[in-house]
């Protein structure tokens, strides 16, 4: 049972647009949520969180938001950059218990 | 800077044998993770450390032990390789659960 899921294995983005990853979870528990970014032959790093007291986070060209209701979280990066062609996952847990992390999506800018 | 060190990079092992992958950091994090990455199956988590002296099982621990050998360092072993643990491992580390978690870069593992 996948309680945290990237539905677009893959998405590509002009360079300078605005790119948008989505993640839906089932687990209503969930009130921590974690986007990281994986290069190719490294490990994942952090990226941006949002607590569930929250609907938005903002870091740069990265914003997190989160919509509890619909149990959706979205990254958007604005504006897109060649050096953002990465694996992105987001990643959810509640309390003290594990991370969840969703299957990941692999975006693409082109320049 | 190292933050987390993860050894080997890659492994070749057939079915049967047993190995230790070993990792490190030195951040002076208290929680350690071990987690395998799967095509189209995310990051699942294998075992974790809360804190030294303390393991825990995650989601996957089946074919795996491990051993928080003191604070800097958290190792997972195979005892009797299987074909189905061929797999990217990664080992990460945190201040506490609830904080944000640095990963290392892996150990791409093949059972032949």
């Amino acid at each position: 049972d996948q309680q945290v899921k990237q539905n677009s294995p893959s998405l590509s983005v002009q360079e300078g647009r605005i790119s948008i990853l989505n993640c839906d979870y089932t687990n209503s528990m969930f009130d921590y949520f974690l986007w990281y970014k994986k290069y190719p032959a490294e490990g994942p790093t952090f990226l941006i969180s949002i607590s569930s007291i929250k609907d938005k986070n903002e870091d740069g060209r990265f914003t997190v938001f989160l919509n509890k209701s619909a149990k959706h979280l979205s990254l958007h990066i604005v504006p897109s950059q060649p050096g953002d062609s990465a694996v992105y996952f987001c990643a959810a847990k509640f309390g003290n218990e594990k991370l969840t992390f969703g299957t990941g999506t692999r975006l693409t800018i082109i320049p | 800077n190292a933050g987390v060190t993860q050894t080997p990079k890659f492994q070749v092992l057939k079915t049967g044998q047993s190995m230790t992958l070993q990792c490190a950091q030195d951040m002076n994090h208290n929680s350690m993770y071990w987690y395998r990455q799967d095509p189209g199956m995310g990051l699942r988590l294998i075992y974790y450390s809360a804190s030294e002296g303390t393991t825990d099982k995650g989601e996957v621990p089946n074919g795996y032990n491990v051993s928080r050998l003191n604070k800097r360092e958290f190792s997972l072993r195979l005892e009797s390789a299987a074909p189905s643990q061929t797999s990217v491992y990664f080992c990460a580390s945190s201040e506490v659960t609830q904080e944000p978690q640095h990963f290392g870069d892996g150990t791409r593992l093949s059972i032949l």
